[in-house]
């Protein structure tokens, strides 16, 4: 029930590209990112709700493909600030899943000068 | 706007004792929750509220009560710890009434221990 997210850690230099990857096994309704650093809170990136939208924010931004059951999360361009955890969290559209979001395990993104 | 607030920080207890992990938002938002954080396994839903006077069970719920008497505070209660309850709790609450479709805000954690 828990989405699976890929890769579980990466390693960058500043400005290189990165792609993290959510899968969930449950027809999906929203996908939200977080990303939090260490020792702090999760913070919010973007939500991403049925109807195979794409986000952006700066550099950073997020495809849903409601059909797979996806979710891809985009950094361009990375700096050294976008070092930390991401988390993707998926609402299920049916069930007991529905309002609330399940949580996947994290990918560690490190960015090196 | 403080946002969402938790006391305390840091917790140490004995097995066996009972404590309550505070969480207050001023946002005036309906939906509450509370998760755990342990190392490799994400955030875990323990229980949330979709507004006062509402509770229900998430993923992992044994071991711990919540209730919802004001929209402001959602206070965690551990009826009696155990080892296994070490972890980080978050507190999180989002203006619509489901924690699916609006951003989740949360607190700064709490860190509990439990010997």
């Amino acid at each position: 029930q828990q989405p699976v997210q890929s890769p579980q850690a990466v390693i960058l230099r500043e400005g290189e590209d990165a792609v993290i990857n959510c899968s969930s096994s449950k027809a999906l309704y929203s996908v939200h990112w977080y990303r939090q650093k260490h020792g702090e809170a999760p913070v919010f990136l973007m939500i991403l709700l049925k109807g195979g939208e794409q986000k952006g924010h700066d550099k950073i931004s997020a495809s849903f493909n409601e059909k797979k059951q996806q979710s891809s999360l985009y950094l361009t361009a990375s700096q050294l600030s976008y070092s930390g955890t991401y988390f993707c969290g998926t609402e299920g559209r049916y069930g007991g899943s529905q309002g609330n979001l399940i949580f996947g395990k994290g990918t560690k993104l490190s960015v090196k000068p | 706007n403080a946002g969402v607030t938790q006391t305390p920080k840091f917790q140490v207890l004995k097995t066996g004792q009972s404590m309550t992990l505070q969480c207050a938002q001023d946002m005036n938002h309906e939906y509450m929750s509370w998760y755990r954080q342990d190392p490799g396994m994400g955030l875990r839903l323990i229980h949330y509220s979709v507004g006062a006077g509402i509770t229900d069970q998430g993923e992992v719920p044994n071991g711990y009560n919540v209730s919802r008497s004001t929209t402001e505070d959602f206070p965690l209660r551990l009826l009696s710890a155990a080892p296994s309850q070490t972890s980080v709790y978050f507190c999180a609450s989002s203006a619509s009434g489901t924690g699916g479709t609006d951003t989740q805000y949360f607190g700064p954690g709490t860190r509990l221990t439990v010997l």
